[in-house]
């Protein structure tokens, strides 16, 4: 079955510092979520990417979906206190279920 | 407007017993997931609803547990005969076909 695998498992970094989770996928999918899930919260929706090679911004979020559609990255530049969380993509692969990756779980020494 | 909920938010249970989680989804919402999360672990997909289609039961971890979608709606999950490894957070999420997952607060399942 699809499987989709996030790596790091853990991250941590100086506040101001950059960092990225990456994204795999077994098979070919037709769109990719990232959530965000603060300490004690729930996974929150941040942004869906659909098309081949689409990149995306939030602020300091930048998302990019491969060319292949089997990989995507979240990179957050100059990281804040505020981002302390995990990080999960999810990806949906035709009709089937969306299947979410483990999580990055990033932590910042302020 | 209204959210996803779940009850109860907590529940404190005897190793044996039955639990029943009820989760309400958002109004229109087709598709319907059942997560289980321990402490500081990712997200173990339990179970999916999509329209009127057979459940996705494919995650659930043994026969103890199952779940209900009534009337396209509101989704009972049920464990039977508890045990401590069942401690958890359940999470349930609703969305509208492949778009974003909106997730609810959880229940906080603690088997003693």
């Amino acid at each position: 079955g699809q499987q989709v695998m996030q790596i790091p498992q853990y991250q941590h970094v100086q506040e101001g510092e950059d960092f990225t989770t990456y994204c795999n996928s077994s098979t070919t999918l037709s769109n990719i979520q990232w959530y965000k899930q603060r300490p004690g919260g729930h996974p929150v929706f941040l942004i869906q990417l659909v098309k081949s090679g689409e990149v995306k911004k939030q602020k300091r979020l930048t998302f990019q979906f491969g060319e292949a559609k089997k990989n995507s990255s979240l990179h957050i530049t100059a990281t804040q206190t505020t981002d302390v969380g995990t990080y999960f993509c999810a990806g949906h692969q035709g009709a089937q279920k969306l299947v979410f990756g483990q999580g990055t779980r990033l932590t910042i020494n302020p | 407007g209204a959210g996803v909920s779940q009850s109860p938010s907590n529940k404190v249970t005897e190793k044996g017993k039955d639990v029943e989680l009820r989760c309400d989804p958002i109004s229109g919402h087709t598709a319907l997931y059942w997560y289980r999360q321990s402490l500081g672990q990712g997200l173990e997909f339990l179970i999916y609803f999509q329209g009127n289609s057979a459940p996705d039961k494919s995650g659930l971890p043994s026969d103890r547990f199952s779940a209900e979608r009534t009337g396209g709606s509101v989704s009972t999950l049920t464990i039977q005969r508890t045990q401590q490894e069942d401690s958890a957070v359940y999470l349930c999420a609703s969305s509208r076909d492949a778009y974003e997952q909106y997730f609810g607060p959880g229940t906080r399942l603690t088997v003693t």
